[in-house]
């Protein structure tokens, strides 16, 4: 079966500092993956999206970056937070049609 | 305007009370998803749907194309369906669109 896996849980980072969240899929191949941000009392938001290794999609210009330097990893960074990028952070994945995707449990980030 | 539009933000229900939540969206779609947001923050793929009606258990979603239009029922509501519920939508390409969510909370 697949799982999908993210960490860390919880973090807490001064503004300026890097980031790095990773996530990890087990049990298929060739996945797409997605990183999306639910701001507090917001919804979800799409901030990247990856098709194949080295190929990163943004859907909104900001302080974030991603890399997929392996096939089920799939990897988000910042060179320096801002209070702004305090959130929810989710990993999902999904594959061919119909396209269902499977979240991760998902990473809090407090910027202070 | 919010691609996807949910109603109603906030619903409180007593236990065993029947549930709709809606969600209508303004774009051309592939699919659309219903989505259980739990306290803790784990995300929880209900339905995917791209026409008719699914069950699964107590749950039922359907969607009028036409209409634009989605509804998430849950019968013989429970506690442990206090959650949050998010539509979404996904548009041309690898695009998606998200609902703010509907927040429920079912009493004993």
């Amino acid at each position: 079966s697949q799982t999908i896996h993210q960490w860390p849980a919880t973090l807490v980072q001064p503004v300026g500092s890097p980031l790095s969240l990773e996530c990890t899929v087990e049990g298929t191949s060739n996945p797409n993956l997605y990183w999306y941000r639910q701001a507090a009392g917001r919804g979800l938001q799409l901030l990247f999206y990856s098709v194949g290794i080295g190929q990163i999609s943004s859907e909104v210009p900001q302080n974030l970056s991603a890399s997929r330097p392996q096939d089920r990893q799939f990897i988000l960074s910042s060179k320096k937070l801002l209070l702004s990028d305090s959130g929810f952070y989710l990993c999902a994945w999904s594959r061919g049609t119909p396209n269902e995707q499977y979240f991760g449990p998902g990473t809090r980030l407090t910027v202070t | 305007k919010n691609e996807v539009e949910q109603s109603p933000q906030n619903l409180t229900a007593q236990e065993g009370e029947f549930i709709t939540i809606n969600c209508s969206y303004s774009v051309g779609i592939s699919a659309l998803h219903w989505l259980q947001q739990h306290p803790g923050g784990g995300i929880v793929s209900l339905f995917m749907l791209s026409s008719g009606k699914k069950k699964h258990g107590r749950l039922i979603a359907t969607i009028n194309i036409q209409e634009k239009h989605s509804s998430l029922h849950i019968t013989a509501s429970h506690p442990r369906d206090s959650a949050v519920y998010i539509c979404a939508v996904k548009g041309a390409g690898n695009q998606f669109y998200f609902g703010t969510g509907t927040s429920l909370t079912v009493i004993p």
